[in-house]
């Protein structure tokens, strides 16, 4: 049974540029959550998505938006790279209401140069 | 708003030897809290949870207590394996929360 897939698993963009990034959840799942993971620290959420429209956000500009699609699939784009979004971004899947049963990615490891 | 602080590392550990890595937290009301685990190159695995109040949560030997009266969670082992070397994250969900809050990590190395 797979679990979550994220790709790519490395990209290097530079600033200014746009990316997207790529997340299938795992089978059986319908929520996704992103999270980006600064080098030493924890991750943080940026937001999840639900019945294809985002159902809660953190603390991160409109330059960071996502999408889900009917296969659950989600893509997390972001515009106007800076050099401080370099980071790991892992995708969350989950079913609906089950604050419990996250499983991650392995992520998307995103170097802005 | 919510948050998590936990014990700053690197910790290096010889094998069987205990392991403890505070946790506390902010947040109103009762959260659930979690451990989670990452070992190099893989995503984060759930380690343990705790739902209430002096629930204690357990696995693969790791074992935490949700204390609500200190805001904490720490983490404990009794006697670590060279295999549970890895960074340690402590999160919350806050109530009617769909997202987790995380600690910065703290990564645990293991000596044979």
């Amino acid at each position: 049974d797979a679990g979550v897939t994220q790709s790519p698993t490395h990209l290097i963009k530079t600033r200014g540029q746009q990316v997207t990034l790529r997340c299938s959840p795992k089978s059986g799942h319908d929520t996704v959550s992103w999270y980006q993971q600064a080098l030493g620290q924890g991750p943080q959420f940026i937001f999840q998505y639900y019945e294809e429209e985002e159902r809660q956000r953190g603390n991160f500009p409109d330059r960071f938006s996502g999408h889900q699609f009917p296969n659950y699939s989600s893509e997390l784009n972001v515009n106007a790279l800076l050099l401080g979004d370099s980071a790991l971004y892992l995708c969350a899947s989950s079913l609906a209401g089950a604050l419990y049963g996250y499983t991650f990615g392995s992520g998307t490891r995103l170097t802005v140069v | 708003g919510d948050s998590v602080t936990q014990m700053e590392g690197p910790v290096t550990l010889s094998e069987e030897a205990c392991l403890t890595i505070n946790c506390t937290y902010t947040a109103t009301g009762y959260p659930s809290l979690f451990w989670y685990v990452q070992y190099p190159g893989e995503g984060l695995q759930l380690l343990l949870k705790a739902t209430k109040a002096d629930d204690k949560g357990s696995n693969k030997g790791f074992e935490a207590t949700y204390r609500k009266e200190t805001t904490s969670f720490h983490l404990e082992k009794g006697s670590v394996q060279v295999s549970d070397s890895a960074v340690y994250f402590c999160a919350l969900s806050g109530v009617n929360d769909y997202k987790l809050s995380f600690g910065a990590g703290t990564t645990v190395t293991v000596r044979a």
